[in-house]
């Protein structure tokens, strides 16, 4: 079952524009995570937050986390076109450190 | 550092026939995944390993698909027989241990087709 549900399903934005996704989830957790995935690679962690955590950053991206709302996002400064992926959320639960995954949002930037 | 090596990248078989993918995962890495991708869907897991041991196979249909993970090390996940809903991507992935903040390292995975 998946926990996490990303929104919106998929973006489509101007190169140089601020691209940002939405993750929700169900259940208490330890961590969230976001991974990217280029088309027909594998995947690719971003960045970790800790459930006591409310903010993070690394480089053009910037997570945040809102424990009482189960809800996270990923905003993705200044986008490039190396940037159009998939992007997943994934959240280890409380009493099980394996990773749920979302159904991911599709971002193209275009040129 | 070397990272998580799959094969073969591509597989296209009949439906009945079997299939076998491999995974080295990144040196040093106790535990290690296979996830089936379903095309427009998330990662699923179907079994965790740590070290050699299983630790979560509770997603696996166990009626046709099997894997192991010989001296801890490298792993197989095999298919036999392939039905057409077996059509996806196969990725594992390995981490350095089990529990709290571990991220997970990808291989590029192996892309089913079942005709």
């Amino acid at each position: 079952s998946q926990q996490g549900e990303e929104d919106p399903q998929a973006l489509s934005i101007q190169e140089g524009e601020n691209a940002t996704m939405n993750c929700s989830y169900k259940t208490s957790i330890n961590n969230l995570q976001w991974y990217r995935q280029n088309s027909g690679r594998g995947l690719v962690h971003l960045i970790l937050i800790r459930s006591n955590e409310r903010e993070k950053h690394s480089g053009r991206l910037r997570v945040t986390l809102d424990t009482s709302k189960k809800s996270s996002s990923l905003l993705i400064t200044a986008s490039r076109a190396a940037d159009t992926a998939s992007y997943f959320c994934a959240t280890d639960r409380d009493s099980n450190y394996q990773l749920i995954w979302g159904a991911g949002t599709k971002l193209i930037i275009k040129p | 550092e070397a990272g998580v090596a799959q094969s073969p990248r591509y597989k296209i078989i009949e439906k009945r026939q079997s299939v076998a993918f491999w995974c080295n995962p990144i040196s040093g890495h106790a535990t290690l995944y296979w996830y089936q991708q379903i095309l427009g869907q998330g990662p699923k897991l179907l079994i965790q390993f740590q070290n050699n041991g299983v630790v979560d196979d509770s997603q696996l249909p166990k009626d046709r698909f099997s894997a192991e993970r010989l001296k801890g090390v490298d792993s197989t996940l095999k298919i036999q027989p392939a039905k057409l809903e077996d059509s996806a991507v196969y990725l594992c992935a390995s981490s350095p241990g089990t529990g709290r903040g571990y991220i997970q390292y990808f291989g590029a995975g192996t892309r089913l087709s079942v005709l």
